[in-house]
């Protein structure tokens, strides 16, 4: 069980908007930093997004996060049939004194 | 360019030892924090800890701590995760990630994946 939760899957047709969201507490989301990564089939996963908003080069900026209290949201809009991949956002945990992930979520592209 | 690029995939009985490695190059390896993940299919990613390359300051997640033990090698840039007894439930791929930057009580985002190590331990 992850201390970060993702909707396990999310769907959307191509050009469409999508949003996946990782719920978390006060000891994580709310007051440290997000980022999220994605994970193509058999590679590494990536950073596609740091500290809640940032992008680092190479991230389009079809690609925004946000956060609101204990909730971070990805959104990616102007969906590609390439952009079909794991989704996982992450951040330090103060009680635990870990990083910690959420399950991910694996957006298709219908 | 940053790289994390790890050793092959092993293939291990249970009871039998490990060390696997992730080589750096093209940033200042003492700098920065470097720490292993766990990809599992039950499990999900699991953070395992993080060492500080410039004084070997190691800190491990309560789950693993005794299980395995991180370490580096200045002099070749690169870290190491080492087991010395091996469970079929250390089946899993590992890999190596940098941390932007830590504190004495946080981290910052991981920036930098390798390519993974799969580990596969069965009789």
């Amino acid at each position: 069980q992850s201390v970060l939760t993702q909707p396990p899957s999310v769907s959307a047709a191509p050009g469409q908007m999508v949003t996946i969201p990782c719920s978390g507490s006060s000891s994580n989301i709310a007051n440290n930093y997000v980022s999220w990564y994605i994970q193509l089939p058999g590679t590494a996963p990536k950073l596609l997004i740091f500290e809640v908003n940032k992008r680092p080069s190479g991230t389009p900026d079809r690609f925004s996060g946000s956060r609101s209290g204990t909730s971070a949201t990805l959104d990616i809009t102007g969906l590609q049939t390439g952009d079909e991949a794991e989704y996982f956002c992450g951040s330090w945990d103060t009680s635990l004194n870990t990083w910690v992930f959420g399950g991910g979520t694996k957006l298709t592209v219908l | 360019e940053v790289q994390l690029v790890q050793s092959r995939a092993e293939v291990k009985k249970p009871g039998e030892s490990l060390k696997i490695a992730c080589q750096t190059s093209g940033y200042s390896f003492t700098s920065f924090w470097i720490g292993w993940v766990r990809q599992s299919p039950g499990k999900g990613l699991e953070w395992m800890g993080i060492i500080y390359p410039a004084d070997s300051d190691t800190r491990y997640s309560p789950s693993f701590q005794g299980q395995v033990t991180i370490s580096v090698d200045k002099s070749i840039k690169t870290a190491y995760l080492q087991w010395r007894s091996l469970k079929a439930s250390d089946t899993a791929i590992y890999y190596c990630v940098r941390h932007g930057y830590c504190s004495t009580s946080f981290c910052y985002d991981i920036d930098e994946w390798g390519q993974g190590t799969l580990v596969t331990v069965s009789s």
